[in-house]
């Protein structure tokens, strides 16, 4: 069974450019997470989708969206983008929303902003 | 709000040590659930172990096991005889109900990691 799939795996970005990262889950997985981990403030909750809506979003600025398609893959977008944005987008998804169920983390998407 | 912590930033030991990796969370929820995940060089997080806020029993995989206490708040995780393939960043994580809330984050709450180093 194929895992979660990320791509691209490196985007290089200049500031105030719009970046989009893709995101692919296990099959008949329902729900899906987004991840930042940017240097020194380690993993931090982004985005949740769940049957093509979102539910719930962390502690991040508006420029930070996304949707889920019907096939449940789903797309981060990040908008005028600043050199802070640099970090690593962990996609992760989980058989819908149960609290126990664990996320599975595909590989993820390195952006680099200049 | 969530929080969990890993105060070991980094650990490095000699390759068949046993080593502990420590976890302290806070929540106010009474219904949670606690995660240990791997991050090895190639950047995928790999799951380990869940726990729920209801069962306090210990658990053993192999070299790996894991204390849950309540009464500290604490979930840590010790590796019996060490290995160099051990060696990578360790996270703990939180996971509270907060659907639909717009509160609280119903995405894991990740302490910074244990960067764990084995030695040959």
């Amino acid at each position: 069974e194929a895992g979660v799939t990320q791509s691209p795996t490196h985007l290089i970005k200049t500031r105030g450019q719009q970046a989009t990262l893709r995101c692919s889950p296990i099959s008949g997985h329902t729900s899906v997470y987004w991840y930042q981990q940017a240097l020194g403030l380690g993993l931090q909750f982004l985005l949740w989708y769940d049957e093509g809506e979102e539910r719930n979003r962390g502690n991040f600025p508006p420029r930070f969206s996304g949707r889920q398609f019907p096939n449940y893959s789903s797309e981060l977008n990040v908008n005028a983008l600043e050199l802070e944005d640099s970090a690593l987008y962990l996609c992760a998804s989980s058989l819908g929303y149960s609290l126990g169920n664990e996320q599975f983390f595909g590989p993820g998407t390195r952006l680099t902003v200049l | 709000a969530q929080k969990v912590t890993q105060a070991q930033t980094e650990i490095s030991v000699v390759e068949k040590e046993d080593v502990t990796l420590d976890c302290v969370y806070e929540t106010r929820d009474t219904t949670y659930y606690l995660f240990w995940y791997k991050q090895p060089p190639s950047g995928e997080l790999v799951f380990l172990i869940r726990r729920n806020s209801f069962d306090e029993q210990n658990e053993i995989s192999g070299r790996y096991s894991w204390n849950f206490q309540k009464s500290t708040s604490s979930f840590n995780f010790t590796i019996t005889a060490s290995q160099v393939v051990d060696s990578a960043v360790y996270f703990c994580a939180l996971s509270v109900s907060g659907r639909g809330s717009g509160g609280g984050a119903d995405g894991l709450t990740f302490g910074k990691g244990t960067h764990l180093i084995i030695q040959p």
